[in-house]
């Protein structure tokens, strides 16, 4: 089974800096898809960014951008430029390749993004 | 707005009751997933419909189950239920088949279940 592990419960930032979050996992599969989510205090879960495991290419959406080490089953988020909305919980998803998509996503435990005004 | 519609958005029971939650997908979505997130167990998957029948189960308890309808809302029912059972549930669809690339799971809202 697969195992998502984000290391760093609560991370702070101030306003216009940069931070990056942790994860790690663990797989025995050579394909398959990673995402970051966002969960404001409103408790939605948003889509952040993608990554398929294919592609060496690292991922960018806007200030988001992620540094994908595959051999090293690393995958960060870095956001640029904190805005106080930004302020949420991240949380790294895996999802297999190989279940055809008859999978869902396995969650780490997720990191606390604090933005200092 | 994901476009996928939970309901209700609360809700609140006593232990041993039996509950019904109820997810709309986003239009053209033909996978439905449901997901749990408890404070002692994080967010999990529970359990994933595709066009009407079961196609992958994650933790979900025997006391739990779920079902996708003809017109592609599903309903998971919660049985027999224990304190442990209050978190928030999630619905999420995602566009199939599979073989066109991989589509995002959009969520909804949540359903939080609270049990007295």
């Amino acid at each position: 089974a697969q195992t998502v592990t984000q290391s760093q419960p609560e991370m702070s930032v101030q306003e216009a800096e940069t931070v990056t979050l942790s994860c790690t996992y663990d797989t025995s599969e050579s394909d398959y898809y990673l995402f970051w989510y966002k969960q404001p205090p409103s408790r939605q879960m948003i889509l952040v960014i993608r990554q398929e495991a294919y592609k060496q290419q690292n991922a960018t959406e806007n200030r988001f951008s992620v540094n994908f080490q595959k051999a090293a089953k690393s995958f960060s988020l870095k956001i640029s430029d904190s805005q106080l909305g930004d302020a949420a919980m991240y949380f790294c998803a895996y999802r297999s390749y190989s279940g055809g998509g008859a999978d869902g996503l396995t969650f780490g435990k997720g990191t606390h993004l604090i933005i200092q005004p | 707005d994901s476009g996928v519609t939970q309901t209700p958005k609360h809700l609140i029971t006593a232990t041993g009751q039996r509950v019904t939650l109820r997810c709309s997908p986003r239009s053209g979505d033909l996978s439905v997933y449901w997901y749990q997130q408890s404070l002692d167990q994080g967010l999990q998957f529970l359990i994933q419909y595709y066009n009407g029948e079961e196609r992958a189960k994650g933790n979900i308890l025997e006391r739990f189950s779920a079902q996708q309808f003809p017109d592609l809302h599903s309903e998971l029912n919660l049985s027999s239920l224990e304190l442990g059972d209050s978190a928030l549930y999630f619905c999420a669809s995602s566009e199939f088949p599979y073989q066109q690339g991989d589509q995002p799971q959009h969520f909804g809202d949540g359903t939080r279940l609270s049990i007295l």
